[in-house]
């Protein structure tokens, strides 16, 4: 699977859009987006994947660069629940293939 | 979406014994994932659990540590076996939904080994 690299940390204030990057400059062309998110202490929740095309569904959007090398997910209205650690992953899409998590960006969403 | 469920939700054990911890899925899939989440660290994938066949374990984790098994298409269990303070983790069930490309979550099992 393709490596990638996410901001540490990043804050964002409460009502306002939240946009995590994620470089992906060794995806390859069947490898899709996935972002996945775990609020503390449980289990991570699927947000969102796409290949090329931009997504949107009701929990944020997925900005894909038109080479595909890198993504951003936005939140457009962060609440306070939305404090967690988001992780990007990279690979083929089906349903035989594990999940490789990195270190992930921990979005805290302030008042 | 597949809705999974683990027992216990956490427990405290003593060094030397064992524990297994069951994941159930609402509905039949095919492989079944094992993570461990250390304090403070991202997941990590122990085994994956085909029903029928010997769990394939990555890299660092052995059978002997964490037999696993997968008797049908909905259950799965992971044994922790001669536990040490080391292995005081979050451990996470996770399977993919039925015709779907994306992977869903147990809670998780909070082990502490004292």
């Amino acid at each position: 699977d393709a490596k990638t690299t996410q901001p540490t940390s990043m804050d964002c204030a409460e009502g306002r859009a939240a946009n995590l990057p994620c470089n992906h400059s060794t995806i390859s062309g069947n490898e899709y987006v996935y972002w996945y998110r775990q609020i503390h202490s449980q289990g991570p929740q699927y947000i969102i994947h796409g290949l090329k095309n931009n997504e949107t569904n009701e929990m944020a959007s997925l900005i894909i660069t038109e080479d595909r090398k890198s993504s951003t997910l936005i939140l457009p209205h962060a609440t306070l629940r939305d404090t967690a650690v988001y992780y990007c992953i990279v690979r083929p899409r089906g349903s035989n293939y594990k999940l490789t998590f990195g270190k992930g960006t921990l979005l805290t969403v302030n008042p | 979406s597949a809705v999974i469920s683990q027992k216990p939700s956490r427990d405290i054990c003593q060094r030397g014994t064992s524990l297994t911890i069951q994941c159930q899925v609402d509905s039949q899939v095919t492989m079944m994932f094992w993570y461990r989440q250390q304090p403070g660290q991202s997941l990590t994938l122990i085994a994956t659990a085909n029903q029928g066949s010997e769990a394939t374990y990555e890299s660092g984790f052995v059978i002997d540590k964490f037999p696993i098994s997968r008797p049908n298409l909905t259950f799965s269990t992971l044994t922790v076996s001669n536990m040490s303070p080391e292995d005081s983790s979050i451990y996470l069930c996770s399977a993919y939904g039925q015709g779907r490309s994306e992977q869903f979550f147990g809670p998780g099992t909070r082990l502490t080994v004292l």
